[in-house]
């Protein structure tokens, strides 16, 4: 079975531009969790989509926003960017049920602003 | 608040020592703890999980982890340490309901002298 696959791996973009990640999870997994991992604050929480819907949303701005399509699979978009936003985008997809919380990771975009 | 703390951001053992990576959290409710490791440039991979029962868990690559409710401490170790087993490794802490959001530790990064 493929795992999480994220889309793309390496982006740069100019402070003030927007850009969309892509994240495609495990087949079957209706569950997408999304991290900003940087040195400074390491792995933080953005959101988790579940069945189209948002379930959980971590503290950050407006700017970062989310959604998820019918096949499972989430984007996810900052606007207006900032050079603190360079950091790496872990895509995390999860099967749901009782007892199985375990979170699969893709190999993450690389998001650079200059 | 919900939190975990790995205290030691950088260690070094010598290849075949044993290894030890701390980790304690801070969870209201009853709690699923992960560790994860992360190879330069790579996403994250899942090396055990604990969400009842047995309070020592197997994982893979040889690892093992100790839950301890009393100290709040869910430990991480292996017997004897292989030089591909220098990484960053991750405590993480999630809820039993239904979430996939994961509360990650800053991480310790395993230096394994020749």
């Amino acid at each position: 079975k493929a795992g999480v696959t994220q889309t793309p791996r390496y982006l740069i973009k100019t402070r003030g531009q927007q850009v969309t990640l892509s994240c495609s999870p495990i087949s079957g997994h209706r569950s997408v969790s999304w991290y900003q991992q940087t040195p400074g604050q390491g792995l933080q929480f953005l959101f988790e989509y579940f069945s189209e819907t948002q379930r959980n949303k971590g503290n950050f701005p407006g700017r970062f926003s989310g959604r998820q399509f019918s096949n499972s699979r989430s984007e996810m978009n900052v606007s207006t960017l900032e050079l603190g936003d360079s950091a790496l985008y872990l895509c995390a997809s999860s099967l749901e049920g009782q007892g199985d919380k375990k979170q699969y990771f893709g190999p993450g975009t690389r998001l650079t602003v200059t | 608040a919900q939190s975990v703390t790995q205290p030691d951001i950088h260690i070094t053992v010598s290849e075949g020592a044993s290894l030890e990576l701390r980790c304690n959290y801070s969870y209201g409710a009853t709690p699923y703890l992960f560790w994860y490791v992360q190879s330069p440039g790579q996403g994250l991979q899942l090396l055990l999980k604990y969400f009842s029962g047995d309070t020592l868990v197997q994982g893979i690559k040889g690892f093992e982890a100790e839950f301890k409710r009393s100290q709040s401490s869910f430990n991480l170790r292996k017997p004897s340490v292989h030089w591909s087993d220098a990484a960053e490794y991750f405590c993480a802490v999630g809820g039993s309901s239904n979430t996939g959001k994961l509360i990650f530790g800053q991480g310790t990064t395993l230096q394994v002298k020749p």
